[in-house]
């Protein structure tokens, strides 16, 4: 199937810290989205960008979506404690798929440095 | 509105037991999904439908089924359940683009 790729796949933050990710096809993607999953809870949507190119915040959270299409980045800025959780992109395909399915990398797990 | 609900939150079955894992959404949204998510694995895509009557397959569908009846209502069944069936369970359904996750269920195959 399609694959996302995300990285880094885990990374550790110290409070204060700026944290960046960012996920790469091959495929070319017409929406991404960005989702935070908190442990024993459902994926809550993030951010959503809709062209080539778009920068949308939502508070210390910045996404972009790549001017290629194949690719997207997030960015985390000062961050505190409750930014600790699995953070996923998804994307839904130009070609190929099906209506509404949407592509899931395998997900950037942040922890606090010990 | 309620969003997205699961039921039940945890479940244990033993191999070859069947169950049916609820998914309800007051949205009226056409879309709905269940994803399984497995360590290292991410999300994938068991089952979807376009709307009531509606539904397909997606990446992993073998061992279960699904109906839709009502747009509200996405259940999943397994059939015979198996080891390989032990994960956490997501519905999801959207409108567009913007999909909206429930809280999951926890199952256990022993």
């Amino acid at each position: 199937g399609q694959q996302l790729n995300q990285s880094p796949q885990s990374m550790f933050i110290q409070e204060g810290e700026d944290v960046s990710m960012n996920c790469t096809s091959s495929s070319i993607f017409n929406t991404w989205l960005w989702y935070k999953q908190d442990p024993g809870e459902g994926p809550v949507l993030l951010i959503a960008l809709y062209k080539a190119g778009e920068l949308t915040s939502n508070g210390r959270l910045t996404a972009q979506f790549g001017t290629t299409r194949k690719d997207s980045f997030l960015n985390i800025s000062a961050s505190i404690p409750s930014d600790v959780g699995i953070y996923f992109c998804a994307g839904h395909l130009v070609y190929g798929g099906s209506q509404g399915n949407l592509i899931f990398g395998k997900g950037t797990k942040l922890s606090v440095k010990p | 509105n309620a969003g997205v609900t699961q039921t039940p939150k945890f479940q244990v079955l033993k191999t070859g037991q069947s169950m049916t894992l609820q998914c309800a959404q007051d949205m009226n949204h056409e879309y709905m999904s269940w994803y399984r998510q497995d360590p290292g694995m991410g999300l994938r895509l068991i089952h979807y439908s376009v709307g009531a009557g509606i539904t397909d397959q997606g990446e992993v569908p073998n061992g279960y089924n699904v109906s839709r009846s009502t747009t509200e209502d996405f259940p999943l069944r397994l059939l015979s359940a198996a080891p390989s069936q032990t994960s956490v369970y997501f519905c999801a359904s959207s409108q567009g683009s913007r999909q909206y996750f429930g809280p999951g269920t926890r199952l256990t195959v022993t």
